[in-house]
C-alpha cells in the first residue's frame, strides 16, 4: 500500500542554518505530495505541495521537489528562523484515496 | 472568521463523564474528518464523513461516537473514556473526499482532551 517515511526528530538547528527534512514515499503511479506544518498549539496547515514529477513546491522560503526517480520530496530552507520551530508532516494522496501522513518531524530552532 | 473552528479548545473530564467536541467549517466543504494526535504516535484518522454520511470508521472504540448533522458541523461524543484517550483531537475538512482541485485538508486548531 501507499506509505510515507520521514526522518525522525527532533531536529535542532541554530538560526540561519540550512534545513533539510527527508521524506520518501511508496506509491504506484503519480500521487500528489504535500508538506504540512503544525505550529505550537495549532492544527496542521498546508505549507506546500507538488502534483507531478519534477514539480517544485515553495512557500515561506521552504522548497520541496517531487523526485520520481528517488521517490522523494525532501523539504529544504536556506536560512531557518526561530519562528520556523514546529512539527512538519510529509503526506501523499493518490486519486480519491485518503491522504496519508508521515509521523512528523519536530524542528527546534535556537536563537 | 477562521475556516475550521473547534470547541472547546481544552477539556478535562473524568472517566464517567459524557462530553462532546464540536467542529464547524465555514468553507463550503463536503467532507469532514476526525483525527487523533497522541504524543509520539502518528496521526490517526478516526472518522470520515462525506455529505453527512459516514464513509470511514477506523476501528475506533464505541466510546467515541461521531455525529454529522449537516455538511458544516461535526461532533465527537465522548462517553466513559480512558486515560489513554487523552490526546489532541483534530477536525479537518476538504472540498470533497479527493480533496478537490488542491487535494488539501483544512484543519482546526484542535481540542486538547485530558481524561482523569
Amino acid at each position: 500500500g501507499n506509505s510515507v517515511t520521514q526522518m525522525e526528530g527532533p531536529v535542532t538547528l541554530s538560526e540561519e542554518a540550512f534545513l533539510t527534512i527527508n521524506c520518501t514515499y511508496t506509491a504506484t503511479g503519480y500521487p500528489s505530495l504535500f508538506w504540512y506544518v503544525q505550529y505550537p498549539g495549532e492544527g496542521l496547515q498546508l505549507l506546500l505541495k507538488a502534483t507531478k514529477a519534477d514539480d517544485k513546491g515553495s512557500n515561506k522560503g521552504f522548497e520541496a521537489t517531487y523526485r520520481k526517480e528517488t521517490t522523494s520530496f525532501h523539504l529544504e530552507k536556506g536560512s531557518v528562523q526561530v519562528s520556523d520551530s514546529a512539527v512538519y508532516f510529509c503526506a501523499l494522496r493518490k486519486g480519491d484515496d485518503k491522504i496519508i501522513f508521515g509521523k512528523g518531524t519536530r524542528l527546534h530552532i535556537l536563537p | 472568521e477562521t475556516g475550521v473552528t473547534q470547541t472547546p479548545r481544552h477539556l478535562v473530564m473524568g472517566m464517567t463523564n459524557k462530553k462532546s467536541l464540536k467542529c464547524e467549517q465555514h468553507l463550503g466543504h463536503n467532507a469532514m474528518y476526525w483525527y487523533k494526535q497522541s504524543a509520539k504516535k502518528p496521526l490517526e484518522l478516526m472518522f470520515v464523513y462525506s455529505l453527512e454520511e459516514r464513509v470511514e470508521n477506523n476501528s475506533v472504540p464505541s466510546r467515541f461516537s461521531p455525529e454529522c448533522p449537516n455538511s458544516s458541523h461535526l461532533f465527537l461524543h465522548l462517553h466513559t473514556l480512558q486515560p489513554e484517550d487523552s490526546a489532541l483531537y483534530l477536525c479537518a475538512s476538504s472540498q470533497d473526499l479527493s480533496g478537490g482541485v488542491s487535494g488539501e485538508l483544512f484543519f482546526g486548531e484542535g481540542s486538547r482532551l485530558t481524561v482523569l
